[in-house]
C-alpha cells in the first residue's frame, strides 16, 4: 500500500477567508491524482482529475495544482463559504487501476 | 437519474453471521469497487472488478468475497473470517477498464455493525 499523505487533518476557517491544504505521494510512477468532496450525509464527489505536472483546474472557487516530480498537490478554496464544509479527499492511482486515498482533510467554515 | 444505489444504509448483525451488502448502478460502467472507511484512516479498497465475470483482490480483502454476475450489480459479503467488520463500505464505478483517469462515482454507503 502506498501513502498518500494529507494534511492538515481538519481545519477552521472563516467565511470569507480563503485556505489551502495539501496532498503528498509518491513521486515515482504516477498515473493521476484525483480530488474528491465529501459532505457530510453525501456521497463523494470527484472535483478533480489531474495527470500532467505542472496542471491547475479550477471549479468555481476551489482550484488545485499538482507537481509530480516532488509528489504533492494543493487544493484550493477561495472566500470559503459554509457549503465549502466538507472532508476533502485526494486519491493517488497505481499502475493497475487502483486508486490509494489519504485519510482527507476536513474543513469547517464558520460563518 | 443515473447512479449508485447502495443498500441498506445501516446494517445490524451478530457476530458469527454472513452479511451481504448491495451495490447497483445504472451509469453503465465497466469497472465497480469496494472500498471500507474506518475512523481517521483513507478510504481502504477491498475488492474491485473491471469486467463482469472478473474481480480482483484489493488491499483488504481477507474475510470478504465478491461477485460480479452482471455489469450492474456487484455485491460484496462480509464473511465470519473477517475479524473487524464493523465499518462504514462504500461502493463506486467508474467508466473505464485499464488504467484510467476517470473520476470515481461513489453510492451513499452502508454502515455495517456487528455485535
Amino acid at each position: 500500500i502506498l501513502n498518500v499523505e494529507q494534511s492538515p487533518q481538519s481545519l477552521h476557517v472563516q467565511e470569507g477567508d480563503s485556505t489551502n491544504f495539501t496532498c503528498s505521494f509518491p513521486s515515482s510512477n504516477f498515473y493521476a491524482l484525483h480530488w474528491y468532496r465529501w459532505e457530510t450525509a453525501k456521497s463523494p464527489e470527484a472535483l478533480f482529475v489531474m495527470t500532467l505536472n505542472g496542471d491547475e483546474k479550477k471549479k468555481g472557487r476551489i482550484s488545485a495544482t499538482l507537481n509530480t516530480k516532488e509528489g504533492y498537490s494543493y487544493l484550493y478554496i477561495k472566500g470559503s463559504q459554509p457549503e465549502d464544509s466538507a472532508t476533502y479527499l485526494c486519491a493517488f492511482i497505481l499502475n493497475d487501476y487502483k486508486l490509494s486515498f489519504g485519510a482527507g482533510t476536513t474543513v469547517t467554515v464558520r460563518a | 437519474d443515473g447512479g449508485i444505489t447502495q443498500s441498506p444504509k445501516y446494517l445490524f448483525r451478530k457476530e458469527g453471521q454472513n452479511v451481504t451488502l448491495s451495490c447497483e448502478q445504472n451509469l453503465n460502467h465497466d469497472a465497480m469497487y469496494w472500498y471500507r472507511q474506518d475512523p481517521g484512516q483513507g478510504l481502504r479498497l477491498i475488492y474491485y472488478s473491471q469486467i463482469v465475470n472478473d474481480f480482483q483482490k484489493g488491499d483488504i480483502a481477507e474475510g470478504y468475497s465478491v461477485s460480479r454476475e452482471k455489469k450492474e450489480s456487484f455485491p460484496l459479503t462480509v464473511t465470519s473470517a473477517q475479524k473487524n467488520p464493523t465499518a462504514f463500505y462504500l461502493c463506486a464505478s467508474s467508466i473505464t477498464v485499464g488504467r484510467s483517469n476517470s473520476p470515481l462515482h461513489f453510492g451513499n454507503g452502508t454502515r455495517l455493525t456487528v455485535t
